[in-house]
């Protein structure tokens, strides 16, 4: 199974800041997805980071608020723009489709804890 | 459009019982199923899945069998202990690559 880190595990924000969080997988994986867990709820879809074009945003998620970056087939980053307190939530990376995974199944990062005052 | 329905938590149980979580979906086509576990603190570890009707799958103890005429994927274990506390979801994916649907999650606590 492919291994995910992500940095920072937490972090505590001040409103109308940024916050970018970092995905690392130790291999080349195919798709890489951010997902957003807010607090005792379920993981929602944010969007899927695309390698070498622009994320595709499900709905009620957009670029302005959580801009996406894929440099290449290992890495992504995903910011939290001009956060608010509804902003705190666990962000969660995960992928899909390398030569460590399998067909079918995604690997999540540990995720990271943010909170918004 | 697609969707999974978890029984609500928490389910508090001894040790050694047996341990039952339900599952059911609302998809098109020919989903696959799996189930996440997340432990306290922790990030999402898959547990198990299936891929097609009448599969089975099993880890840890754990098994679910996918039921296409009854749209389920109830979770199972014949013996839970103290470290199997945690948040378990259900999910579904209908995409070959693609965004998996969860459902809400179920929290289970086993106490020794």
């Amino acid at each position: 199974s492919a291994v995910i880190s992500q940095k920072p595990s937490r972090d505590i924000c001040q409103r109308g800041t940024s916050l970018t969080i970092q995905c690392q997988v130790d291999s080349q994986v195919t798709m890489m997805f951010w997902y957003r867990q807010q607090p005792g709820q379920s993981l929602t879809l944010i969007a899927t980071a695309n390698q070498g074009s622009e994320a595709t945003y499900e709905s009620g998620f957009v670029i302005d608020k959580f801009p996406i970056s894929r440099p290449n087939l290992t890495f992504s980053t995903l910011t939290v723009s001009n956060m608010s307190p509804e902003d705190s939530s666990i962000y969660l990376c995960s992928a899909e489709g390398g030569q460590e995974t399998s067909f079918n199944e995604q690997f999540f990062g540990p995720g990271t804890r943010l909170t918004v005052l | 459009g697609n969707s999974v329905t978890q029984m609500e938590g928490p389910v508090t149980l001894s040790e050694e019982a047996f341990l039952t979580i339900n599952c059911t979906y609302t998809a098109t086509g020919y989903p696959s199923l799996f189930w996440y576990v997340q432990y306290p603190g922790e990030g999402l570890q898959l547990l198990l899945k299936a891929t097609k009707a009448d599969d089975k799958g099993s880890n840890k103890g754990f098994e679910a069998t996918y039921r296409k005429e009854t749209t389920s994927f109830h979770l199972e274990k014949g013996s839970v202990q103290v470290s199997d506390s945690a948040v378990y979801f259900c999910a579904l994916l209908t995409d070959s690559w693609g965004k998996l649907q969860f459902g809400a999650g179920t929290q289970v606590v086993v106490t020794p």
